[in-house]
């Protein structure tokens, strides 16, 4: 039974550039989440998807973007990309809301 | 000031140690999560919680929601469990997490 898996795992990015990360959920698993982490810091939340529906959405602009497709996979976009974009951007999935979150290895983005 | 707080900061320890690590927080939840990170990113989760307590193994996690207040207990600290060790709360649907507590056990 595979976990979350999150791809690319790594990832060089010029500012301006866009990026799409991918995240497959756990096998069962309906609702997946998204963190930012820069390094040193606790994860932030970004936004979660259920149904193919953002369900709730944290502080982050319009760049950042999302899609949930009926597999339950999941992409994160985020376009006119910043030197403080670079960060690990992990995945967790869930049966549900309130459920034990199953997190990806994340993608390490690097804009420069 | 953070929703959620987190303490020690930095703790090290020695092999065989009792272990305790504290959050607090500032806002109404449904439930609260400890989750181990170790470095290269990964994260496991260890406990999720809304009330009492829960045993897995060496690890124990309680709760106060009166009280805002979470710990998590290592029993018999094993060098396999330096990691960062982070409190996460669900809190209108978001889950807000502490800025985590980077543990180092020494053999």
């Amino acid at each position: 039974d595979a976990g979350v898996t999150q791809s690319p795992t790594h990832l060089i990015k010029t500012r301006g550039q866009q990026v799409t990360l991918r995240c497959s959920p756990k096998s069962g698993h309906d609702t997946v989440s998204w963190y930012q982490q820069a390094l040193g810091q606790g994860p932030q939340f970004i936004f979660q998807y259920y149904e193919e529906e953002e369900r709730q959405r944290g502080n982050f602009p319009d760049r950042f973007s999302g899609h949930q497709f009926p597999n339950y996979s999941s992409e994160l976009n985020v376009n006119a990309l910043l030197l403080g974009d670079s960060a690990l951007y992990l995945c967790a999935s869930s049966l549900g809301q309130l459920s034990p979150l199953h997190f990806g290895n994340g993608t390490r983005l690097t804009v420069t | 000031k953070n929703e959620v707080e987190q303490s020690p900061q930095n703790l090290t320890a020695q092999e065989g140690e009792f272990i305790t690590i504290n959050c607090s927080y500032s806002v109404g939840i449904s439930a609260l999560h400890w989750l181990q990170q170790h470095p290269g990113g990964g994260i496991v989760s260890l406990f999720m919680l809304s009330s009492g307590k829960k045993k897995h193994g060496r690890l124990i996690a309680t709760i106060n929601i009166q009280e805002k207040h979470s710990s998590l207990h290592i029993t018999a600290s094993h060098p396999r469990d330096s990691a960062v060790y982070i409190c996460a709360v669900y809190n209108t649907d978001k889950l807000i997490f502490g800025t985590g507590t980077r543990l180092q056990v020494f053999p």
